[in-house]
């Protein structure tokens, strides 16, 4: 059964720092890993996909990176904004289930 | 917004109700799930339809609660005899075979008095 998990649970950090996300699962045989933004009260907005064959994607200020072998995936953020504020969850699907399992999530907060 | 629609946005009912959900997707998408997401936690898995046929359900949909996409576009998720644990936010995906990047909807937040 597939465990993903994130550290820290929670971060604040000041406006401008460049700061990374943590994502771990124990179940290397995954199909594609999505990090996802979610609001207070609001759905979940997709940031980035990664295919299985891949080991990062950038958009614009973000960046993901994937070691399936040692079950790891890393969302760096660039230059961090107040309007960065949000909890950020990572999922995984494997093969042979469509489903996404998901990580509590991190929730980050930039401060001005 | 990103084109996958829920309605209602939140619901009270008093335990022992029935609630019924709705989804409506992308267009182009044929796969639909749904979640559930108490506080604090990640969404769970509940169902997963492609087209019409639902193909995979979670241990978590009990026989109080059904699901529905009858003709492979929007899809119902019902919940009968209301219980105070059923309150959550229900969150509907799309995703098409050749991507598989799951988008969201906004939820329906369900509240059980």
């Amino acid at each position: 059964k597939q465990e993903v998990t994130q550290i820290p649970a929670a971060l604040s950090v000041p406006e401008g720092e460049n700061l990374v996300l943590n994502c771990s699962f124990t179940d290397s045989a995954i199909y594609n890993l999505q990090w996802f933004r979610q609001d207070p009260g609001k759905g979940l907005t997709s940031l980035l996909l990664i295919q299985s064959s891949q080991r990062e994607q950038t958009s614009g200020r973000l960046n993901a990176s994937l070691d399936k072998s040692s079950g790891r995936s890393t969302l760096y953020i660039a230059a961090s904004q107040p309007g960065d504020s949000a909890t950020y969850l990572c999922a995984t699907s494997q093969g042979g289930s469509e489903k996404l399992v998901f990580g509590k999530g991190t929730k980050l907060t930039v401060n001005p | 917004d990103t084109g996958v629609s829920q309605d209602p946005r939140h619901k009270i009912t008093k335990r022992g109700q029935n609630v019924t959900f709705r989804c409506d997707p992308i267009s182009e998408h044929n796969r639909l799930y749904w979640y559930r997401q108490t506080l604090g936690q990640g969404p769970e898995f509940l169902t997963y339809f492609q087209n019409e046929a639902q193909l995979e359900k979670s241990r978590l949909l009990s026989d109080r609660f059904s699901a529905e996409r009858p003709k492979g576009s929007f899809s119902t998720l019902e919940i009968q005899r209301t219980e105070q644990g059923d309150s959550a936010m229900y969150l509907c995906a799309t995703d098409s075979l050749s991507r598989r990047e799951q988008f969201f909807g906004p939820g329906t937040r369900l509240t059980v008095l």
